[in-house]
């Protein structure tokens, strides 16, 4: 099945200082969204980025599909966006609709 | 548009025993999914419904099992639970349809088993 990468797991930040967050996935997709995880454990939806790119705010991200990698950019970071980022994919075919394969995690701190 | 919600939000059960959680989806959504959480393996799939039929599933065990009723809300049963069943579990629903589609997540069910 597919893999799927996320680096780096761990990240620390001033407040203000802007990452970048990344993702490898093995094989094709037909779906790649980025999520946040707040501390109650709930699932933010962030981006929906099988390919190209998209910005929301101070996020963006960059998807390059024939590279098989994903790019998520944080800028001004604030206290707020503190939590785990996860990267996941959908495989093509119908074996796999529906099926969201999860990379580790990206648990960024962002310090005042 | 109301969100996905799940319930119980928290349950605590003992070995042996089984449990039942539900999931209800966006209006308009017609696929469910279902992932367990947990410090260890991270986010795994379970299965997914659309129109009441299993379409996918993952690699777990039989004592985990699902159902969708024909308003699309699903339900996952664990039986003969065990004490590594403790975990966050998360459903999401989407559209189902065509090859893309954005999965929106539940606030999850925290499940432990004593």
């Amino acid at each position: 099945g597919i893999q799927v990468e996320q680096s780096p797991p761990d990240l620390i930040l001033q407040e203000g200082a802007n990452s970048t967050l990344r993702c490898n996935f093995s094989d094709s997709v037909n779906n790649l969204q980025w999520f946040h995880q707040n501390p109650w454990g709930q699932l933010i939806n962030l981006f929906y980025i099988p390919s190209g790119t998209k910005q929301n705010g101070r996020l963006s991200a960059t998807t390059v599909a024939t590279e098989r990698y994903s790019l998520l950019y944080i800028s001004s970071s604030q206290t707020t966006d503190s939590g785990v980022y996860f990267c996941a994919v959908e495989g093509v075919g119908s074996g796999n609709t529906g099926k969201l394969i999860f990379g580790q995690g990206t648990t960024l701190q962002v310090k005042p | 548009k109301a969100g996905v919600t799940q319930t119980p939000r928290y349950l605590i059960k003992t070995r042996g025993q089984q449990v039942t959680l539900s999931c209800s989806p966006i209006s308009g959504h017609r696929s469910v999914s279902w992932y367990q959480q947990t410090p260890g393996q991270g986010l795994q799939f379970l299965f997914e419904y659309f129109s009441e039929t299993q379409r996918n599933k993952g690699n777990f065990p039989g004592r985990f099992s699902g159902r969708q009723f024909s308003n699309s809300r699903s339900e996952m049963n664990v039986s003969t639970l065990e004490l590594g069943d403790s975990a966050l579990y998360l459903c999401a629903s989407s559209l189902g349809q065509g090859r893309t589609d954005t999965q929106y997540f539940g606030p999850g069910t925290r499940l432990t088993v004593l």
